[in-house]
Formats: C-alpha cells, sequence, structure tokens
C-alpha cells in the first residue's frame, strides 16, 4: 500500500484570493499522477494528468506542477471564486496500470 | 457523449445478503475500474477490469467480485454484506489500460447494510 498525503486538510479563503495544495507522494514508485475536483453530490472530475518531471498544467486558473524525484506536485488556483468550493484529490498510479492510489482531499471552501 | 452512469444509486441491504452494482462506461472505454470510499478514508482500488479481463485488484476480501461483459459494461458483488460494507462505491471508465489515460467517473452507488 502506497501512502500518498495531502495538505491541508481544508482550507478557507475569501473570493478572489490564490491558494495552494499539496500532494506528496514516493518518489521511488510514480508512473502518474492525476488531480480531480469533487464537488458535493457530483461525480469526480479529471482535471490534470501528470507523467513527467517537472510537467506543469494549466486549465483556466487552476494549474498543476510535478516534482518526482522529491515526491510532490503542487495545485494552484488564481482568484478563487465561490464555484471552486469542492474536494481536491490527488492520485498517483506506481506503475502502467490503472491501479491507482488516492491522498484523502484537500476540501476547499471559498468565502463570497 | 453520456457519461459513465451507475445502478442503482441508492440500495439498503441487511447484513449477510449480498449486493451487484452495475456501472456503464463511457461508449468507447475499455477499462472500467472500482472504488470504495468509507467514511475517514480515501478512495480505495478495488479493482480494474480491460476487454473482460480482471487487470489489477486491490486488497479486499474474496467477497467483493467484479466482472466485465463483451459490451464493457461492469457489475460487482459483494457476498456476505457485513457493517462494514456501507460506503459509496465509485467506478471510473477510461479509454485504455494505462494509466496515463484519463479516467471518467459515475455518481456513485451508496450502499447502506443494515
Amino acid at each position: 500500500i502506497l501512502n500518498v498525503e495531502q495538505s491541508p486538510q481544508s482550507l478557507h479563503v475569501q473570493e478572489g484570493d490564490s491558494t495552494n495544495f499539496t500532494c506528496s507522494f514516493p518518489s521511488s514508485n510514480f508512473y502518474a499522477l492525476h488531480w480531480y475536483r469533487w464537488e458535493t453530490a457530483k461525480s469526480p472530475e479529471a482535471l490534470f494528468v501528470m507523467t513527467l518531471n517537472g510537467d506543469e498544467k494549466k486549465k483556466g486558473r487552476i494549474s498543476a506542477t510535478l516534482n518526482t524525484k522529491e515526491g510532490y506536485s503542487y495545485l494552484y488556483i488564481k482568484g478563487s471564486q465561490p464555484e471552486d468550493s469542492a474536494t481536491y484529490l490527488c492520485a498517483l498510479a506506481p506503475n502502467t496500470g490503472n491501479q491507482f492510489y488516492f491522498g484523502t482531499g484537500t476540501s476547499l471552501t471559498v468565502i463570497p | 457523449k453520456a457519461g459513465v452512469t451507475q445502478t442503482p444509486r441508492y440500495l439498503i441491504k441487511t447484513r449477510g445478503q449480498q449486493v451487484t452494482l452495475s456501472c456503464s462506461p463511457i461508449s468507447g472505454h475499455r477499462s472500467v475500474s472500482w472504488y470504495q470510499q468509507t467514511p475517514g478514508q480515501g478512495l480505495q482500488f478495488l479493482f480494474e477490469y480491460f476487454s473482460e479481463t480482471q487487470r489489477n485488484k486491490g486488497n479486499f476480501p474474496g467477497r467483493f467480485s467484479g466482472r466485465q461483459f463483451s459490451n464493457s459494461r461492469s457489475e460487482m458483488n459483494v457476498s456476505t454484506l457485513e457493517l462494514g460494507d456501507s460506503a459509496l462505491y465509485l467506478c471510473a471508465s477510461s479509454l485504455g489500460a494505462v494509466s496515463s489515460y484519463e479516467q471518467y467517473f459515475g455518481p456513485g452507488t451508496r450502499l447502506t447494510v443494515t
């Protein structure tokens, strides 16, 4: 069992603030890292798939970076909006197969 | 394009019974994975099917089983239900069996065991 850790566990920010959270994983067990956004009463939604050290991905105001050598990925949200309120999950695939190890998530609340 | 669907959405069963959950992947997706989420726990991987073959299996007892049909639809079965099996069960589909493909999740089945 691989340990994927996310921090912080929860976060409350004001609308317009920028924020970031961390996903840490064992650097020796890496093939791919996925980020998801999971809103209450909805399905987890794929944000990014990251596979290469130094990867930087961006979708609108959300971006992510990956450092496989030190075993972490950052997710950034610029100018948070109330609709960004959700739980953000990262999931590690240690090999090519579709067996993922999920972190427990960071719960983000954006206060209008 | 229709998303991943799961049926039923909610289910209440009694300890000792068995249950079957169904997952229909996005059209063209051949990989289906199943996850369990219990309170306080992250998503735990159950198993993955690709082209009707189980390719990966998580650390769950043999009471948890699954299968995939030729149209890629998948079912998971839990026999001899225990109270601890109460959870949200999610399935996810992807184009291929490689972890660099995006996974698309269904809405989940909420199972309550009494």
